[in-house]
């Protein structure tokens, strides 16, 4: 596709209960973020991928949280065992790491723990 | 002290009027700095980018960039309605690193 899609673009789960969150990166983009936003908050930083190094995890708030991106491209997000305070919106992103530019968003998919 | 730090807001300011947004960075040794807008329930999209000392124009928007101050702005003149959204400023410490966003300004135009 032209843009970078996510899916699903709304989850409404259970406490307790695991959850996966896809992200299918702009074809030829070798770097993906993955960030998370609460309520009138600001980006928070989750998980970064570029190329074939290994990830960049300094984000993920909890070992809860994992991700893993299969041949360079498709990414997903594990939340497992969600609590009430994992309710966010759940942004990804894709960019050119030679050009060093823009990162390009996806519409996000937007979690409620109930 | 935070990675990229903004004054959240709101800013409000008249329709016609300069708007200045303003971000501050912790590390000396970032090179890439970037603004992004976002309106209420919509993902961010990029307005500019710079990497060098001084002032980069674009049509309406001027980011400007002091490495020695470790701070960058972005100025918006003749502000309009359709300007009012939230300002994120984000920060790129090298090529092949993680875009680091701070919290966002939000910015409101009063027609």
């Amino acid at each position: 596709g032209a843009g970078v899609s996510q899916s699903p673009s709304n989850k409404v789960t259970e406490k307790g209960k695991d959850v996966e969150l896809r992200c299918d990166p702009i074809s030829g983009h070798t770097a993906l973020y993955w960030y998370r936003q609460s309520l009138g908050q600001g980006l928070e930083f989750l998980i970064y991928f570029q190329g074939n190094s290994a990830p960049d995890k300094s984000g993920l708030p909890s070992d809860r949280f994992s991700a893993e991106r299969t041949g360079g491209s498709v990414s997903t997000l594990t939340i497992q065992r969600t609590q009430q305070e994992d309710s966010a919106v759940y942004l990804c992103a894709s960019s050119h790491k030679q050009s060093n530019t823009e990162a390009f968003f996806g519409q996000g998919t937007r979690l409620t723990v109930v | 002290q935070k990675e990229v730090e903004q004054n959240s807001g709101p800013l409000s300011v008249p329709e016609g009027a300069i708007a200045s947004l303003n971000c501050t960075y912790s590390d000396r040794g970032s090179q890439s700095f970037f603004w992004y807008r976002q309106y209420s329930g919509k993902s961010p999209e990029l307005i500019m980018f710079i990497y060098s000392n001084g002032d980069k124009e674009d049509g309406r928007f001027t980011a400007q960039l002091n490495k020695a101050s470790q701070y960058v702005s972005l100025l918006i003149r003749d502000s309009q309605p359709s300007d009012s959204a939230t300002y994120l400023c984000a920060v790129n410490r090298q090529a092949g690193t993680a875009l680091i966003f701070g919290k966002g300004t939000t910015l409101s135009v009063s027609s």
